[in-house]
């Protein structure tokens, strides 16, 4: 069963407007963790947000927010204000545990491309 | 610099070659992953080394070997490339704020 589900391919978002990344996850572990990575077209992934299992919060970094709803199972990533270096593929990927060892994976979405456009 | 570093960015290599992509790292993270990229998949994991001498299986192994002798290296080796595993290989490691840095990437192409 996919951990980690992005159903949106592509989305397309004019400059300077708002635009939501959907991402949902399946997990049993109580302990988690939801990352959203960038990767601009050079290839290199690029740390955006986390947001812990636990935190009550949603986490915010600058222009990029996280929408936790954690009974829906759900991590949006909503990024304000779109510039055109937003461009890029945005993965949603979740921290997983092995139990007793310590040892924590990340399981990735398939992606999602985002186009902003002038 | 430190970081993790990856080699080659780039590699052609004919089907039943055997290719080894390398992962350096200059801190002392314990754990070290390997992840390829596939179109449709997004990152899946090959292998994982919890410390020097420890690997173990992740998702997609099938034709893949890694060796971590020293924590700083962790190279992942292709034994006999196939087409199927033309992808973008990337190493990663626990570290930083929330954990993950990975590196550059290796785009390998076997033709």
């Amino acid at each position: 069963a996919q951990k980690i589900t992005q159903t949106q391919p592509g989305m397309f978002v004019q400059e300077k407007e708002a635009v939501t990344l959907d991402c949902t996850y399946d997990t049993s572990d109580p302990s988690y963790g939801l990352f959203w990575y960038k990767q601009p077209s050079s290839g290199e992934m690029i740390f955006l947000i986390y947001q812990g299992s636990y935190d009550q919060q949603n986490a915010t970094e600058g222009r990029y927010s996280l929408n936790f709803q954690k009974a829906r199972k759900s991590a949006n990533l909503v990024i304000s204000a779109s510039q055109l270096g937003d461009s890029a593929m945005y993965f949603c990927a979740m921290r997983e545990g092995l139990a007793n060892t310590g040892f924590q994976k990340l399981v990735f979405g398939t992606g999602t491309r985002l186009l902003v456009s002038p | 610099d430190a970081g993790i570093t990856q080699s080659p960015r780039y590699k052609i290599t004919e089907t039943g070659r055997q290719v080894t992509l390398m992962c350096h790292q200059t801190w002392s993270h314990s754990y070290m992953f390997w992840y390829r990229q596939d179109l449709g998949h997004g990152l899946r994991l090959i292998y994982y080394s919890a410390a020097a001498d420890i690997t173990d299986k992740g998702e997609v192994p099938d034709g893949y070997v890694v060796s971590r002798s020293k924590t700083e290296n962790f190279p992942l080796t292709l034994e006999s490339a196939t087409r199927s595993q033309t992808s973008v290989y990337f190493c990663a490691s626990i570290g930083g704020d929330y954990g993950y840095t990975f590196g550059s990437g290796t785009r390998l192409t076997v033709v």
